[in-house]
């Protein structure tokens, strides 16, 4: 079964250092998206691609974190400096397109640890 | 009003006893709706779809729309401790998924 590959699973850094994510999507899907989900709550968009471009980075807190899909397939996530408040999973998505009706298939997900 | 309204629990129920889990959403989101469920330290588990009023039934699940009312459900019936988990509902927003902030299930023996 095709899958969402996330690396790493876990991550500690210390407060105010660099850290990144990677995500590869589900062979063809054109859609990816990186949500980001604390404790106790709903995962909450950060930013999702289409093929190479952004089409939604409304929530990425654009002055510490970036993200890119150079060549439309796998894509980058990083945080520089880090927070305490960073602390969190960070989840990646992909789908065929934006416009399908059903649901997402998430990777496994990165545990991120700011101490 | 938030796009997609949970509450966080935890709902406890006896094992095989039917969890009746709620969910109720805005105008802003469209009218296809996903129940995801999130053991402990692990990332969401897509288990049911529905983008029709009325219901929709899978094994032990059944996920229930009512557009009038702007609420979906979620019911396990014969519940099993393993079922214990937090369930998130998720509605469409044009092309991304809003998530609720789940509900705590806890199934005990």
């Amino acid at each position: 079964e095709a899958e969402v590959a996330q690396s790493p699973r876990y991550k500690i850094t210390e407060k105010s250092q660099a850290v990144a994510f990677w995500c590869d999507p589900i062979s063809g899907h054109a859609t990816l998206y990186w949500y980001r989900q604390i404790l106790g709550q709903g995962p909450e968009l950060l930013v999702q691609f289409q093929d190479e471009s952004v089409v939604d980075d409304s929530q990425l807190p654009k002055d510490r974190f970036s993200a890119e899909r150079l060549k439309g397939v796998d894509s980058t996530l990083k945080i520089q400096p880090a927070e305490l408040g960073d602390s969190a999973m960070y989840l990646c998505a992909s789908s065929l397109s934006g416009r399908t009706p059903y649901g997402y298939t998430f990777g496994s997900g990165t545990r991120l640890t700011v101490v | 009003q938030k796009e997609v309204e949970q509450n966080s629990g935890p709902l406890s129920v006896p094992e095989g006893a039917i969890a009746s889990l709620n969910c109720t959403y805005s105008d802003r989101v469209s009218q296809s709706f996903f129940w995801y469920r999130q053991y402990s330290g692990k990332s969401p588990e897509l288990i049911m779809s529905i983008y029709s009023n009325g219901d929709k039934e899978d094994g032990r699940f059944t996920a229930q729309l009512n557009k009038a009312s702007q609420y979906v459900s979620l019911l396990i019936r014969d519940s099993q401790p393993s079922d214990s988990a937090t369930y998130l509902c998720a509605a469409r927003n044009t092309d991304k998924l809003i998530f609720g902030t789940g509900t705590r299930l806890q199934v005990f023996p």
